[in-house]
């Protein structure tokens, strides 16, 4: 049972380049969560989607679009990957949805170590 | 504007110690706060939760205690280990869980031995 997989692990680009971080949960999961993590700031929210074919922005969407491509994938993409995106992306899933006994666990992947130059 | 507010921003704690990290939170509607734990290169992973219809919750050596008037709460790790350093995250959500989380900035906890 994987979890939640995230590729790539590791990533360089270039100041204007765009790229796709894929991310594919194997959990059954309605909810997943793509979440950037700097230094003393904690995890903030770039996109999430509460259930196959919706998305809706977090806290710092700005420089990116996410597709839930099925319920098993979501995907985050840069257009034109700036120093500032230079970040470890997490995504992550959880049952969400609606039900009396939701379990609210979310299960983030490995991250993927972005450096825009 | 940060929701939840974690410190301190690092700890360090001898072996068989208490270590403590606090959390405070502005959003009276959130209702689901957890810790997770993350070891370096790792992603997150859940630690413990607490809904806010209780003050306390253990489990083994790791008690979280909730001050829902003061918006408040705490993780405990008792008799801290080796194997307890890492990064330790606040959040909390609403909608009971259903939502989104939003973390603290963490705390890296050194258990010296």
């Amino acid at each position: 049972n994987a979890g939640v997989t995230q590729t790539p692990k590791f990533q360089v680009l270039k100041t204007g380049q765009s790229m796709t971080l894929q991310c594919a949960q194997d959990m059954n999961h309605n909810s997943m969560y793509w979440y950037r993590q700097d230094p003393g700031m904690g995890l903030r929210l770039i996109y999430y989607s509460a259930s196959e074919g919706t998305t809706d922005k977090g806290e710092v969407p700005n420089g990116y679009n996410v597709s839930r491509l099925n319920k098993r994938e979501f995907s985050l993409r840069l257009e034109s990957a700036a120093p500032s995106q230079t970040s470890v992306y997490f995504c992550a899933s959880s049952e969400g949805g609606g039900g009396l006994f939701l379990n609210t666990e979310a299960f983030f992947g490995q991250g993927t170590r972005l450096t825009v130059v | 504007q940060q929701q939840v507010k974690q410190s301190p921003q690092s700890l360090i704690v001898q072996k068989g110690g208490i270590s403590i990290i606090n959390c405070a939170y502005e959003n009276t509607a959130f209702d689901y706060f957890p810790w997770y734990q993350q070891f370096p290169g790792k992603g997150p992973a859940l630690l413990i939760a607490i809904r806010p219809d209780v003050s306390e919750k253990k489990e083994g050596r790791f008690t979280i205690s909730f001050n829902k008037s003061a918006k408040q709460f705490s993780l405990h790790i008792m008799d801290s280990q080796p194997g307890d350093s890492a990064t330790y995250f606040c959040a909390a959500s609403r909608d009971t869980g259903r939502r989104a989380l939003t973390f603290g900035s963490g705390t890296r906890l050194q258990v010296q031995p």
